[in-house]
């Protein structure tokens, strides 16, 4: 069965550097997200992205954030410089017809 | 902006029983309804899905319902067992976003 795989599934990063998450999108799909959820809260949208270009994003999603499909099949998150409370569990998802799946999760721990 | 509320936060039932988890919702113009299953420290199954002109949906022992214009959705989980505790989550999709705005979910813990 087709499914999102995120890799990887567990970072740590210092706080200040740069990070990459990195999705492979259900081959067929054609809308792409991210969304984080911090421990004990609720999952949260930050971007869309359709035709090679974002199509919504959140008040989270400010310019530290940046999203690429740089080939055919991958679907990144950059967060330029992270932060403390920038711990989380981000997913990607990707849709068709409103229907979307999700991938297992990358967990970012910022020390 | 829509708001999306879970009600119980946390359910714990012996098995066997059939219960029911309640998702009502502030804004009644949606595109469908989405029911997750999260393992903890895991990613989001996706259970069912309801489209906002339909009543129900069915998979297995899980039956889910949409009262559009009331806000509500009910997840009917029938002759529960072990294996479903687990963290459930309810979405809806539309409104002004194009995005799934999600509630904080309903933990459920089912005791053989």
């Amino acid at each position: 069965e087709p499914e999102v795989t995120q890799t990887p599934s567990h970072q740590v990063t210092q706080m200040g550097q740069e990070v990459i998450l990195r999705c492979v999108p259900i081959s067929n799909h054609l809308y792409f997200y991210w969304y984080r959820q911090i421990l004990g809260q609720k999952v949260e949208f930050l971007v869309s992205f359709y035709n090679n270009e974002i199509s919504e994003k959140s008040e989270i999603f400010d310019d530290q954030f940046s999203v690429e499909r740089p080939d055919g099949s991958n679907f990144t998150l950059k967060i330029r410089s992270t932060k403390l409370e920038d711990s989380a569990m981000y997913f990607c998802a990707s849709s068709v017809d409103r229907w979307a799946f999700f991938g297992q999760g990358t967990r970012l721990t910022v020390v | 902006k829509q708001e999306v509320t879970q009600i119980p936060a946390a359910l714990s039932v012996p098995e066997g029983e059939n219960l029911v988890l309640n998702c009502s919702f502030t804004d009644s113009a949606i595109y469908n309804l989405q029911w997750f299953r999260q393992d903890p420290g895991k990613g989001l199954t996706s259970l069912l899905l309801i489209q906002s002109s339909q009543r129900e949906q069915t998979s297995g022992r899980l039956n889910a319902s949409l009262d559009k214009s009331s806000g509500r959705s009910t997840l009917y989980i029938a002759a529960s067992q072990p294996g479903d505790s687990a963290t459930y989550l309810c979405a809806v999709y539309g409104g002004s976003q194009g995005n799934l705005i999600f509630g904080k979910g309903t933990k459920l813990s089912v005791k053989p």
